[in-house]
């Protein structure tokens, strides 16, 4: 068990909605990153969180916006969704110089 | 980090073998590299990092080698097995908790 909790595992969505998917870091982690991997590519950054502000962001649109709560969970939010969003989005908790944990990933599809 | 290039995209070998997959990157100031395996499915993870203090670094059956200069890095499998079957990327990044900038990916095919 990776101890890095996201939520759902899959989902389904149609073209021009809104999607929210959840992480719960790894205990003891305070930093969350959300990277895209679409079917055949490595992952992609998208944002970075820590101290609940965006520390760090990836070539990805203003459609892709995020938050961080006190308890150190993270949110990504896309909006105005497109085919092309389609694809594994992994949240990987960290802290200080320890390395990245990976989660199990939301399967995105949109339709 | 802003690109990292990974060859092969495939590789086969038969059970035993070793298997030895490259990465190359641009960014000087990259200092932590990780390789993550990610079976069908399932989420990527971590089998062995190396950061730039270092040259080379081993556990069991993995190694990882990094020559700064020349900005690549390898992983090193030795007496490959079956379950070893799997997509390896190389990763890199300024420190162990940055962003890290993956490559395309290796698919490895141990056949038994």
């Amino acid at each position: 068990d990776a101890g890095v909790t996201q939520s759902p595992t899959h989902l389904i969505k149609t073209r021009g909605q809104q999607v929210t998917l959840r992480c719960s870091p790894k205990s003891g982690h305070d930093t969350v990153s959300w990277y895209q991997q679409a079917l055949g590519q490595g992952p992609q950054f998208i944002f970075q969180y820590y101290e609940e502000e965006e520390r760090q962001r990836g070539n990805f649109p203003d459609r892709f916006s995020g938050h961080q709560f006190p308890n150190y969970s993270s949110e990504l939010n896309v909006n105005a969704l497109l085919l092309g969003d389609s694809a594994l989005y992994l949240c990987a908790s960290g802290r200080t110089d320890y390395g990245y944990t990976f989660g199990s990933g939301t399967r995105l599809t949109v339709v | 980090g802003e690109n990292v290039e990974q060859h092969p995209s495939t590789l086969s070998v038969q059970e035993g073998d070793s298997a030895v997959i490259k990465c190359t990157y641009s960014d000087s100031a990259s200092n932590y590299f990780p390789w993550y395996k990610q079976e069908l499915g399932k989420r990527p993870q971590l089998i062995i990092d190396i950061r730039s203090n270092v040259g080379e670094k081993k556990d069991q059956r993995i190694a990882v080698t990094l020559n700064k200069t020349a900005k690549h890095f390898s992983l090193h499998i030795t007496e490959t097995q079956p379950e070893d079957s799997a997509v390896y990327f190389c990763a890199e990044g300024p420190s162990g908790y940055s962003t890290l900038t993956f490559g395309k990916g290796t698919m490895l095919l141990v056949s038994p």
